[in-house]
Protein backbone atom coordinates (compact mmCIF):
# COMPACT_ATOMS: atom_id res chain seq x y z
CA UNK A 1 0.00 0.00 0.00
CA UNK A 2 0.72 3.88 0.19
CA UNK A 3 1.41 4.07 3.60
CA UNK A 4 1.41 1.98 6.93
CA UNK A 5 -1.75 1.32 8.08
CA UNK A 6 -3.27 0.47 11.19
CA UNK A 7 -7.10 -0.52 12.40
CA UNK A 8 -9.03 -0.21 14.29
CA UNK A 9 -8.34 3.69 14.35
CA UNK A 10 -9.95 3.66 17.89
CA UNK A 11 -10.55 1.31 20.55
CA UNK A 12 -12.36 1.69 24.03
CA UNK A 13 -12.52 -1.53 26.03
CA UNK A 14 -13.75 -2.33 29.34
CA UNK A 15 -11.18 -3.15 32.30
CA UNK A 16 -10.04 -6.93 32.25
CA UNK A 17 -10.74 -7.19 28.03
CA UNK A 18 -8.18 -8.26 25.62
CA UNK A 19 -7.72 -6.41 22.47
CA UNK A 20 -5.79 -6.90 19.19
CA UNK A 21 -4.04 -4.07 17.42
CA UNK A 22 -3.56 -4.80 14.09
CA UNK A 23 -0.85 -2.94 11.43
CA UNK A 24 -0.41 -3.18 7.92
CA UNK A 25 3.83 -2.30 7.04
CA UNK A 26 4.93 -1.12 3.51
CA UNK A 27 5.08 -3.43 1.35
CA UNK A 28 8.28 -4.72 1.42
CA UNK A 29 9.79 -3.09 5.24
CA UNK A 30 11.91 -5.38 6.50
CA UNK A 31 11.83 -3.91 10.04
CA UNK A 32 8.83 -3.16 12.32
CA UNK A 33 8.35 -1.40 15.30
CA UNK A 34 5.72 -0.47 17.77
CA UNK A 35 5.32 1.99 20.20
CA UNK A 36 3.21 3.46 22.95
CA UNK A 37 1.99 7.07 23.12
CA UNK A 38 0.72 8.50 26.22
CA UNK A 39 -1.39 11.31 26.54
CA UNK A 40 1.21 14.53 26.20
CA UNK A 41 4.37 12.32 25.85
CA UNK A 42 6.51 11.29 23.32
CA UNK A 43 5.98 7.86 22.04
CA UNK A 44 7.63 5.24 23.67
CA UNK A 45 9.61 1.93 21.89
CA UNK A 46 8.15 -1.36 22.78
CA UNK A 47 9.25 -4.14 20.30
CA UNK A 48 11.05 -4.74 17.02
CA UNK A 49 10.12 -7.14 14.01
CA UNK A 50 13.19 -7.90 11.71
CA UNK A 51 10.37 -10.31 8.96
CA UNK A 52 9.13 -12.68 11.49
CA UNK A 53 11.68 -12.49 13.76
CA UNK A 54 11.09 -10.43 17.42
CA UNK A 55 14.49 -9.09 17.94
CA UNK A 56 13.45 -6.65 20.96
CA UNK A 57 10.82 -6.61 23.39
CA UNK A 58 12.47 -4.94 26.15
CA UNK A 59 10.21 -1.88 25.96
CA UNK A 60 7.23 -4.51 26.30
CA UNK A 61 5.41 -2.81 30.00
CA UNK A 62 4.20 -6.44 31.08
CA UNK A 63 4.00 -9.69 30.16
CA UNK A 64 0.59 -9.12 29.23
CA UNK A 65 1.71 -7.64 26.14
CA UNK A 66 2.15 -10.23 23.26
CA UNK A 67 3.14 -8.95 19.65
CA UNK A 68 3.32 -11.02 16.47
CA UNK A 69 4.17 -10.77 13.02
CA UNK A 70 3.89 -14.30 11.75
CA UNK A 71 4.52 -13.97 8.11
CA UNK A 72 6.87 -11.31 8.08
CA UNK A 73 4.47 -8.69 6.91
CA UNK A 74 0.78 -7.79 8.98
CA UNK A 75 1.77 -7.54 12.90
CA UNK A 76 -0.98 -7.57 15.55
CA UNK A 77 -0.04 -6.24 19.31
CA UNK A 78 -2.52 -8.06 21.80
CA UNK A 79 -2.98 -6.43 25.08
CA UNK A 80 -4.88 -9.20 27.91
CA UNK A 81 -6.42 -8.42 30.97
CA UNK A 82 -6.55 -4.69 30.00
CA UNK A 83 -5.87 -1.80 32.73
CA UNK A 84 -6.67 1.58 32.59
CA UNK A 85 -3.16 2.57 32.36
CA UNK A 86 -3.17 0.70 28.96
CA UNK A 87 -4.77 3.78 27.77
CA UNK A 88 -2.67 5.46 24.71
CA UNK A 89 -2.21 5.56 20.98
CA UNK A 90 -0.18 2.90 20.04
CA UNK A 91 1.80 3.34 16.89
CA UNK A 92 3.61 1.05 14.09
CA UNK A 93 6.30 1.98 12.03
CA UNK A 94 8.00 0.28 9.23
CA UNK A 95 11.28 0.51 7.48
CA UNK A 96 13.98 -0.83 4.98
CA UNK A 97 16.24 -2.08 7.41
CA UNK A 98 17.13 0.24 10.00
CA UNK A 99 16.71 3.41 8.13
CA UNK A 100 14.15 5.83 7.56
CA UNK A 101 10.84 4.62 9.92
CA UNK A 102 7.50 5.57 8.56
CA UNK A 103 4.41 5.54 10.42
CA UNK A 104 0.71 4.55 10.83
CA UNK A 105 -2.05 7.32 11.87
CA UNK A 106 -2.03 5.03 15.36
CA UNK A 107 -4.55 2.87 17.54
CA UNK A 108 -6.23 5.19 20.47
CA UNK A 109 -7.02 2.80 22.81
CA UNK A 110 -8.97 4.18 25.95
CA UNK A 111 -9.95 1.43 28.76
CA UNK A 112 -12.80 2.32 31.24
CA UNK B 1 22.19 6.06 27.60
CA UNK B 2 21.50 8.01 24.63
CA UNK B 3 18.17 10.62 25.39
CA UNK B 4 17.30 13.61 23.94
CA UNK B 5 15.66 16.91 25.73
CA UNK B 6 13.67 19.29 24.29
CA UNK B 7 14.27 22.75 25.79
CA UNK B 8 10.69 23.63 25.66
CA UNK B 9 7.43 22.35 26.05
CA UNK B 10 5.30 25.23 24.36
CA UNK B 11 6.95 27.42 21.54
CA UNK B 12 4.89 30.57 20.24
CA UNK B 13 5.45 32.79 17.22
CA UNK B 14 3.49 34.66 15.14
CA UNK B 15 3.16 34.06 11.24
CA UNK B 16 6.21 35.39 9.48
CA UNK B 17 8.45 35.23 12.27
CA UNK B 18 11.26 32.65 12.58
CA UNK B 19 10.97 29.28 14.49
CA UNK B 20 13.33 27.73 16.98
CA UNK B 21 13.09 24.68 18.82
CA UNK B 22 15.49 23.20 20.72
CA UNK B 23 17.02 19.79 21.34
CA UNK B 24 20.14 18.48 23.28
CA UNK B 25 21.31 15.06 23.01
CA UNK B 26 23.27 12.91 25.26
CA UNK B 27 25.31 9.93 23.66
CA UNK B 28 29.06 8.91 24.29
CA UNK B 29 29.49 8.76 20.18
CA UNK B 30 27.98 10.55 17.54
CA UNK B 31 24.42 9.85 17.27
CA UNK B 32 21.75 9.85 14.03
CA UNK B 33 19.35 12.28 15.12
CA UNK B 34 16.03 13.12 13.28
CA UNK B 35 12.66 15.82 14.00
CA UNK B 36 9.64 14.07 13.76
CA UNK B 37 6.33 16.40 13.39
CA UNK B 38 2.55 15.19 14.67
CA UNK B 39 -0.19 17.08 13.49
CA UNK B 40 -3.65 16.36 15.59
CA UNK B 41 -5.38 12.75 14.28
CA UNK B 42 -2.37 13.05 11.80
CA UNK B 43 0.70 10.07 11.88
CA UNK B 44 4.13 11.03 12.54
CA UNK B 45 6.25 12.42 9.66
CA UNK B 46 9.89 12.94 9.38
CA UNK B 47 11.10 16.74 9.36
CA UNK B 48 14.16 15.72 8.21
CA UNK B 49 17.85 13.32 9.79
CA UNK B 50 21.37 13.61 10.75
CA UNK B 51 23.14 10.49 9.78
CA UNK B 52 26.92 12.32 10.33
CA UNK B 53 27.07 13.51 6.84
CA UNK B 54 26.93 17.53 6.52
CA UNK B 55 25.78 19.06 9.95
CA UNK B 56 23.57 21.60 8.05
CA UNK B 57 20.35 19.30 7.13
CA UNK B 58 17.75 20.53 5.41
CA UNK B 59 14.33 19.05 5.89
CA UNK B 60 10.74 19.33 4.02
CA UNK B 61 8.04 22.28 4.60
CA UNK B 62 11.70 25.04 4.69
CA UNK B 63 12.92 23.50 8.22
CA UNK B 64 16.36 22.73 8.93
CA UNK B 65 18.62 21.62 11.58
CA UNK B 66 22.20 21.83 12.44
CA UNK B 67 24.30 19.46 14.50
CA UNK B 68 26.79 20.91 16.68
CA UNK B 69 28.76 18.17 18.29
CA UNK B 70 30.49 21.07 20.90
CA UNK B 71 27.04 21.75 22.22
CA UNK B 72 25.48 18.21 22.03
CA UNK B 73 22.49 20.24 19.73
CA UNK B 74 20.31 19.18 17.05
CA UNK B 75 18.06 23.12 17.43
CA UNK B 76 15.52 23.08 14.64
CA UNK B 77 14.75 26.34 12.53
CA UNK B 78 12.45 27.75 10.29
CA UNK B 79 13.26 31.16 8.58
CA UNK B 80 9.42 32.16 8.33
CA UNK B 81 6.40 30.51 10.44
CA UNK B 82 3.19 29.52 8.47
CA UNK B 83 -0.38 28.98 10.33
CA UNK B 84 0.07 25.12 9.12
CA UNK B 85 3.26 24.70 10.94
CA UNK B 86 1.25 24.67 14.05
CA UNK B 87 2.12 21.09 15.02
CA UNK B 88 3.75 18.74 17.71
CA UNK B 89 7.49 18.55 17.23
CA UNK B 90 9.35 15.19 19.12
CA UNK B 91 13.74 15.43 18.27
CA UNK B 92 14.58 12.20 18.20
CA UNK B 93 18.06 10.03 18.59
CA UNK B 94 18.18 6.42 16.76
CA UNK B 95 21.07 4.61 19.25
CA UNK B 96 23.45 2.45 17.35
CA UNK B 97 23.59 -1.04 17.95
CA UNK B 98 20.13 -1.60 19.15
CA UNK B 99 18.06 -2.67 16.06
CA UNK B 100 17.04 0.78 14.96
CA UNK B 101 14.34 1.91 17.65
CA UNK B 102 14.04 5.29 17.93
CA UNK B 103 14.10 7.40 21.36
CA UNK B 104 12.07 10.56 21.52
CA UNK B 105 12.03 13.49 23.22
CA UNK B 106 8.96 14.95 25.21
CA UNK B 107 8.16 17.21 22.41
CA UNK B 108 6.95 20.54 21.86
CA UNK B 109 3.80 22.06 20.60
CA UNK B 110 4.46 25.15 17.86
CA UNK B 111 1.62 27.33 17.58
CA UNK B 112 1.37 29.97 15.20
CA UNK B 113 -0.69 32.93 15.53
CA UNK B 114 -1.99 35.19 13.13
Amino acid sequence: GAGVSQSPRYKVAKRGQDVALRCDPISGHVSLFWYQQALGQGPEFLTYFQNEAQLDKSGLPSDRFFAERPEGSVSTLKIQRTQQEDSAVYLCASAIGGETQYFGPGTRLLVL
Amino acid sequence: AQSVTQLDSHVSVSEGTPVLLRCNYSSSYSPSLFWYVQHPNKGLQLLLKYTSAATLVKGINGFEAEFKKSETSFHLTKPSAHMSDAAEYFCVVRPKDQGGKLIFGQGTELSVKP
